[in-house]
């Protein structure tokens, strides 16, 4: 059965202070990989998408890379701004466009 | 760009009342999904749907629940005789076609009393 776990539930980072978010998966054929954040309220908003192994994505303070069971989010120096919650979610090649989402990781960073 | 439009933002029904959530895709999109994301719990898919076709029902509870996307206005996603169970924030997501990430709206708060 396609399964997506993140870890940790939730992480509370002081300003500046770098870590990493897990997202460990189980498909049968990946399709893509895809990171959202989603604030309190709100829709998830697209982040990355990761197709192959050894792929890594960059966008400011954030980096996702994948490998062949799990794919690292890492926030470099976190700003306050970055508190939300950051969803996984992969696509299987034999499931059709759906996707499967992790729980996700609640993000708290204290100025 | 709009974005993907859906409304009302807040719905509350009594208990074994009709509720209709409408999803408006992003412009050039034509493919539109709906999940639901329950208390503590992920987004789980319900259904995929392009115009005037149901692609993938499988997520979708087999009674009182039922979507639509018609040739024109939004898609549609209709639940009869709504139960507490169903309370929960529904989302709408479009994308261009197969092998693209999705635009997720802002989503449609049922709360069911």
């Amino acid at each position: 059965e396609d399964q997506v776990t993140q870890s940790p539930e939730a992480l509370r980072l002081q300003e500046g202070e770098s870590s990493s978010l897990n997202c460990s998966y189980t498909v049968s054929g990946l399709r893509g990989l895809f990171w959202y954040r989603q604030d309190p309220g709100k829709g998830p908003e697209f982040l990355f998408t990761l197709y192959s192994a050894g792929e890594e994505k960059e966008k400011e303070r954030l980096k996702a890379t994948l490998t062949k069971k799990e794919s690292f989010l890492h926030i470099t120096a976190p700003k306050p701004e970055d508190s939300a919650t950051y969803l996984c979610a992969v696509q299987a090649q034999n499931t059709g466009n759906q996707f499967y989402f992790g729980t996700g990781t609640s993000l708290t960073v204290i100025p | 760009n709009a974005g993907v439009m859906q409304n009302p933002r807040h719905l509350v029904r009594r208990r074994g009342q009709e509720a209709r959530l409408r999803c408006s895709p992003m412009k050039g999109h034509s493919h539109v999904y709906w999940y639901r994301q329950l208390p503590e719990e992920g987004l789980k898919f319900m259904v995929y749907l392009q115009k005037e076709n149901i692609i993938d029902e499988s997520g979708m509870p087999k009674e009182r629940f039922s979507a639509e996307f018609p040739k024109e206005g939004p898609s549609i996603l209709r639940i009869q005789q709504v139960v507490r169970g169903d309370s929960a924030a529904y989302f709408c997501a479009s994308s261009p076609g197969e092998n693209y990430g999705y635009t997720f709206g802002s989503g449609t708060r049922l709360t069911v009393v």
